[in-house]
């Protein structure tokens, strides 16, 4: 079955700064990819996703992330950190064509120092 | 336009109780989804439904249930509540279904089971 590992539960960076959200997927076939992210008390919200197109995916908000085959990576990237940024991140799997079986990872939270 | 919504945003029961959460998908989308998210994990899916038809369902005892209306809303139902059932349940909704079809997450209901 697929599955998702999120590197670190906790990630802070200073404003400006890099962001780095490390995603390890493990899959028998070839993945779909997705990053969301979630706001205190809120649903989750769709950040980009990997259909197989372009490895290199450019998201909302600044967001991207480049599907890795050989490292079975999605990481996600930010170049400069906003304070508006800090949010739980999830990475998730599917490997069918319908989204009902999407699994999650079990979040990063991101902090971001002024 | 609304984006998913559901209801009631909060809930207390007592263990052995029953609850029932209702979501309103965004209008057009024909498939909903529910999810539950323990604190401080990734959602697990639960159920997928389109156009009425149970299209999937996670690995959740059949205490859980749900159904499509015709409206294309949708109501979870968990009868016999156990504590571990505190969570909070998550509705997505999306035009088809198919995975290149996104999710829309509702803010979700948190459930206190006491």
């Amino acid at each position: 079955a697929q599955s998702v590992t999120q590197l670190g539960s906790h990630v802070s960076v200073s404003e400006g700064a890099l962001v780095l959200l490390r995603c390890n997927y493990s899959s028998s076939v070839p993945p779909y990819l997705f990053w969301y992210v979630q706001y205190p008390n809120q649903g989750l919200q769709l950040l980009l996703k990997y259909t197989s197109a372009a490895t290199l995916v450019k998201g909302i908000n600044g967001f991207e992330a480049e599907f890795k085959k050989s490292e079975t990576s999605f990481h996600l990237t930010k170049p400069s950190a906003h304070m508006s940024d800090a949010a739980e991140y999830f990475c998730a799997v599917s490997v069918s064509n319908n989204n009902n079986d999407m699994r999650f990872g079990a979040g990063t939270r991101l902090t971001v120092k002024p | 336009d609304a984006g998913v919504t559901q209801s009631p945003t909060h809930l207390i029961k007592t263990r052995g109780q029953q609850v029932t959460l209702r979501c309103s998908p965004i209008s057009g989308h024909k498939s909903v989804s529910w999810y539950q998210q323990v604190l401080g994990q990734g959602p697990q899916f639960i159920f997928q439904y389109y156009e009425k038809e149970e299209r999937g369902r996670g690995n959740f005892p059949d205490r859980f249930s749900a159904r499509q209306f015709p409206n294309y809303s949708s109501e979870l139902n968990v009868n016999a509540l156990l504590l571990g059932d505190s969570a909070l349940y998550l509705c997505a909704s999306s035009l088809t279904g198919q995975i290149n079809s996104p999710l829309h997450f509702g803010n979700g209901t948190r459930l206190t089971v006491t």
